[in-house]
Formats: C-alpha cells, sequence, structure tokens
C-alpha cells in the first residue's frame, strides 16, 4: 500500500540555522508533491507545491526539493525563527486526482 | 473574508447518537473535501466533491455520508456515532482540477463516549 514517512521525532534547532525536514514515500509515482505548516488546534495551511518534474522550488526562506529517483522530498526553512515552530505535513497527489495522501507531520521547535 | 468556515467546533456525543458537521466556504472553489486526523496519522480523505452536485468516496469512507447542498457547503454525517469515530475532522476546499492547494478550515473536535 501507499506509505509516506516523516520523521515522528521532533526536530529541535537553534534560532538563525536552517531546518531540514524529511518526506519518504514507496509504493507511489506522485505527480505533485505539497507541504502544509499546521499550528496547534488549527488547520493546515498551505505553503509550496512542486511538480514531479520540478527539482527544486523556493519561496522567501522556504526550499523544497523533490527527487522521484529516491522517492524522497526535503523541506528547508533557512535563517529559522520561534515563530515557524509547528508541524509541518507533507501531502502527495497523482495527477489530476483528487485523493491526496497526507503524511503524519514532523514537529518543528525553533529556540531563540 | 473567512475561508473555510466549520461548526460546531467541539461536540460530544454517546454511542449511536448521530450529527451532521457542517462547512461552509467562501472562495468560490468548485471542490471540498472532508478529511480525519488522527494521533499519530496523517489526515486520511472521507469523502469529496470534485464539483458542484458530485460526491466521491475516499480512503475512509465507512459510517459517514456527506451532502454537497450547493457550491459553498459540504456537510458530513455520522448516522450512528461509534467510538473508533471520535477524531478531530477538517473540512477543505480547493479550486477545481484536483492537485490544488487546499484550503483548510479550523476542525471539528468529535469525542464519542
Amino acid at each position: 500500500s501507499q506509505k509516506i514517512e516523516q520523521n515522528s521525532e521532533a526536530l529541535n534547532i537553534q534560532e538563525g540555522k536552517t531546518a531540514t525536514l524529511t518526506c519518504n514515500y514507496t509504493n507511489y509515482s506522485p505527480a505533485y508533491l505539497q507541504w502544509y505548516r499546521q499550528d496547534p488546534g488549527r488547520g493546515p495551511v498551505f505553503l509550496l507545491l512542486i511538480r514531479e518534474n520540478e527539482k527544486e522550488k523556493r519561496k522567501e526562506r522556504l526550499k523544497v526539493t523533490f527527487d522521484t529517483t529516491l522517492k524522497q522530498s526535503l523541506f528547508h526553512i533557512t535563517a529559522s525563527q520561534p515563530a515557524d515552530s509547528a508541524t509541518y505535513l507533507c501531502a502527495l497527489d497523482g495527477a489530476g486526482g483528487f485523493k491526496t495522501i497526507f503524511g503524519a507531520g514532523t514537529r518543528l521547535f525553533v529556540k531563540a | 473574508n473567512a475561508g473555510v468556515t466549520q461548526t460546531p467546533k467541539f461536540q460530544v456525543l454517546k454511542t449511536g447518537q448521530s450529527m451532521t458537521l457542517q462547512c461552509a466556504q467562501d472562495m468560490n472553489h468548485n471542490s471540498m473535501y472532508w478529511y480525519r486526523q488522527d494521533p499519530g496519522m496523517g489526515l486520511r480523505l472521507i469523502y469529496y466533491s470534485a464539483s458542484e452536485g458530485t460526491t466521491d468516496k475516499g480512503e475512509v469512507p465507512n459510517g459517514y455520508n456527506v451532502s454537497r447542498l450547493n457550491k459553498r457547503e459540504f456537510s458530513l454525517r455520522l448516522e450512528s456515532a461509534a467510538p473508533s469515530q471520535t477524531s478531530v475532522y477538517f473540512c477543505a476546499s480547493s479550486e477545481e482540477g484536483g492537485n490544488q492547494p487546499q484550503h483548510f478550515g479550523d476542525g471539528t473536535r468529535l469525542s464519542i463516549l
């Protein structure tokens, strides 16, 4: 069955450093990959979408890579701030599909 | 601009009771979705509506029904609640076409005793 793996252990980093979160998947060939942010008690908020033919995408301090050979996406937050502390979800989509598959998320703590 | 609004925010039910969760969006989106989120698990799709007038099953549809009332509103109904349906339920919407970023509400926290 299709499976998405995100590190279940929380990631703790110091303010100003780069946070790198990993999303691995198996038994799936997604056409699109998305990253969302979720704060406690709130719904997920869309951050970035990357297509299978794109290697990298950037938005302000955020960078996403998508390696379809390794079946992996990396999500980077540069110059991290305490306000970046949240859970980050990886999500996969097939082409033209509505049945998005979400990972369980990785909790990020940025210490001042 | 409220985005996606879900009601109620919290609810406690007894086993066997029925309930309808409401969702409305004001972004003129064609597609709407219902997910459940359980501890340690990713969001799981219950049902979706690609466009007004259509609904389709997701990964975990058993025990649920949905109604796409109009373009703005998409409701989720539990006919006979079971403890296994204790969860946080999220509604989302997106522009038509699939593979679009989804906009989520802040969820309904449902406990079934």
